[in-house]
């Protein structure tokens, strides 16, 4: 069965710092992969996603992510953390069927990032 | 705004009770997700439609829970019957249903039974 592990549920880090939030998931194929954030009061938004190709996948507001197959990880990083960035980050896999992802996300259950000024 | 809208954002309701919720997709897309995220949890997976035909249901969705989407647009989720346990945001998404393709999520519908 498909699965998704954030082993932190919360990280604090300070504005300036880099940021690495872990994300493993558990899945017999490669699977597609993705970030979202959520912020309060707000729907979630796509970080970036991987598909095939690059490993190393850029994404919106200075994120990247790196999927690691030996590892069955795709951890999620930023090299200098903003305020703004205060949210709650989910990491989650989508399954593929035949050619194409049925759509259907499986997520991990998040991890909160505060920032401190 | 042409993004996924979801009405009520927030519904309380006493045990017992029937509640409907609504979404509207982004117009051009043909796939619709429905989620339930309880509070420190993940989003997780209820079903979803693809043009009027729902084509995968979770274990989740109990016999009180129906979804339809009758001409392919817009989408209703009914509780019937509500109990405590059902207090979540139920969340809304679309997708063009392309491979890989990003779901658009709402802001969802949360839901208190008292």
């Amino acid at each position: 069965a498909q699965s998704v592990t954030q082993p932190d549920i919360h990280i604090t880090v300070s504005e300036g710092a880099s940021l690495e939030l872990r994300c493993n998931y558990s899945y017999g194929a490669t699977p597609y992969l993705f970030w979202y954030v959520q912020s309060p009061g707000q729907g979630l938004q796509l970080l970036l996603k991987y598909f095939s190709g690059d490993t190393l996948v850029q994404g919106i507001k200075g994120f990247e992510a790196e999927f690691k197959r030996s590892q069955s990880s795709f951890n999620l990083r930023k090299p200098s953390v903003h305020w703004s960035d205060a949210a709650e980050y989910f990491c989650a896999v989508g399954a593929r069927r035949g050619s194409g992802n049925t759509g259907k996300l499986i997520f991990g259950q998040g991890t909160t990032l505060q920032v401190k000024p | 705004d042409t993004g996924v809208s979801q009405d009520p954002r927030h519904k309380i309701t006493k045990r017992g009770q029937n509640v409907t919720f609504r979404c509207d997709p982004i117009s051009e897309h043909n796939r619709l997700y429905w989620y339930r995220q309880t509070l420190g949890q993940g989003p997780e997976f209820l079903t979803y439609f693809q043009n009027e035909a729902q084509l995968e249901k979770s274990r989740l969705l109990s016999d009180r829970f129906s979804a339809e989407r009758p001409k392919g647009s817009f989408s209703t989720l009914e509780i019937q019957r509500t109990e405590q346990g059902d207090s979540a945001m139920y969340l809304c998404a679309s997708s063009l249903g392309v491979p890989a393709g990003e779901l658009f999520f709402g802001e969802g519908s949360r839901l208190t039974v008292l």
